[in-house]
């Protein structure tokens, strides 16, 4: 079946290590975007591709960096872990861009900071 | 930009209970309406969506209506089950896209 996957489910990573965290896609979709939801709270928009243009959102720290290889893979990037960096990261594609669109949402990476 | 409210939970029901979640939006232009659903430890499934106005959307025994008049988009359940337990998220499309949420209400169902 056509998905979104994210690896790994859980990742533990020390305060200050630099993470990574990955997502592919089988949909053959333009747009990915990462989101960051911590406990309790709403997901929230890191940032999003749309084919190979990065579109940051505005108050995304700059501990947080994403690459795109190809159509099929997107990574994010911390660079230096914080505690309150510890949140689930939901991974998500659309066909295209519009107040329309569909996402499908990969199952999550829940992020543990020690 | 676009924004939604949702009611603030925890809400707890008696299986076979009736539901509802109430979420209003404020947007420009049309967009479409969804509601989310999150388990336990996992991540966010699709649960329903209205693309225009008076479009019902429903699945698994949940419905909403888009209402233009009033910018709602309420969940309801005509009876809830034990299995329903989990957190539901009404969303609304961005300009670019992507989702704009709301904070989540928490539903537990007991038996």
């Amino acid at each position: 079946d056509a998905m979104v996957i994210q690896n790994p489910r859980y990742q533990v990573t020390q305060f200050g290590k630099p993470v990574t965290l990955s997502c592919s896609q089988t949909l053959n979709h333009n747009v990915m975007y990462w989101y960051q939801q911590k406990s309790s709270q709403a997901p929230k928009l890191l940032f999003h591709y749309y084919d190979k243009d990065f579109n940051n959102e505005a108050d995304t720290p700059d501990n947080f960096q994403s690459r795109r290889p190809n159509t099929s893979f997107c990574f994010l990037d911390i660079r230096s872990p914080g505690l309150g960096d510890a949140a689930m990261y939901l991974c998500a594609t659309s066909r295209a861009q519009g107040i329309r669109e569909k996402l499908f949402f990969g199952s999550g990476t829940q992020l543990s900071v020690l | 930009g676009n924004s939604v409210t949702q009611m603030e939970g925890p809400v707890t029901l008696s299986e076979e209970a009736f539901l509802t979640i109430n979420c209003t939006y404020t947007a420009t232009g049309y967009p479409s309406l969804f509601w989310y659903v999150q388990y336990p430890g996992e991540g966010l499934q699709l649960l329903l969506k209205a693309t225009k106005a008076d479009d019902k959307g429903s699945n698994k025994g949940f419905e909403a209506t888009y209402r233009k008049e009033t910018t709602s988009f309420h969940l309801e359940k005509g009876s809830v089950q034990v299995s329903d337990s989990a957190v539901y998220f009404c969303a609304c499309g961005g300009s670019q896209g992507n989702l704009i949420f709301g904070k989540g209400t928490k539903l537990s169902v007991k038996p």
